[in-house]
């Protein structure tokens, strides 16, 4: 079935970085969502993107929609201990009559 | 307001026993699916539902069945369990299936098949 690219798989950082990530498509989105599962939870929706070229911002996270609809990515600054856990990415392709699709995960670790 | 609840939230099965993983929520959505989660392979869907009465297979639908009898209720049932369903398996639910419709997840089940 259809799936994302999602890179890195795990990041290592010290605490106060600036993080990024990102998720790629072969085909055309018209939805990118970004979610954070923490250790034995569900993901928790974090930023949701409905149009090409879209930047939105929540707290210390952003994210954006790229051009071509195929692409997007999360920036997390200043990271702090608990942003630890693993950040999803997921997607709606063009249709609109298709579930979501999500991404194998990024695993972030916050080294104090 | 409880939003997605799955029950159990742990259970250890035998191969070849059957067993129904259930999900509720109060939010009125329309729309639920189940997804089960393996270690480096992401969230794959396994069927989902848009509306009571109706159903359908998503990405690894075989051993397991879904009905939708309530908007309310979406099991999930593994009907004869095998070692390679050993999983974390989520419930999530939407308003319904438009474009951009956050989805809501449950706190997952983990389950061991031995």
């Amino acid at each position: 079935g259809q799936q994302l690219n999602q890179s890195p798989q795990s990041m290592f950082i010290q605490e106060g970085e600036d993080v990024s990530m990102n998720c790629t498509s072969s085909s055309i989105f018209n939805t990118w969502l970004w979610y954070k599962q923490d250790p034995g939870e569900g993901p928790v929706l974090l930023i949701a993107l409905y149009k090409a070229g879209e930047l939105t911002s929540n707290g210390r996270l952003t994210a954006q929609f790229g051009i071509t609809r195929k692409d997007s990515f999360l920036n997390i600054s200043a990271s702090i201990p608990s942003d630890v856990g693993i950040y999803f990415c997921a997607g709606q392709e063009l249709s609109g009559n298709t579930p979501l699709v999500f991404g194998k995960g990024t695993r972030l670790s916050v080294i104090a | 307001n409880a939003g997605v609840t799955q029950t159990p939230k742990f259970q250890v099965l035998k191969t070849g026993q059957s067993m129904t993983l259930q999900c509720a929520q109060d939010m009125n959505h329309e729309y639920m699916s189940w997804y089960r989660q393996d270690p480096g392979m992401g969230l794959r869907l396994i069927h989902y539902s848009v509306g009571a009465g109706i159903t359908d297979q998503g990405e690894v639908p075989n051993g397991y069945n879904v009905s939708r009898s309530t908007t309310e209720d979406f099991p999930l049932r593994l009907l004869s369990a095998a070692p390679s369903q050993t999983s974390v398996y989520f419930c999530a639910s939407s308003y319904d299936r438009a474009p951009g419709t956050e989805a809501f997840f449950g706190q997952g089940t983990r389950l061991t098949v031995v």
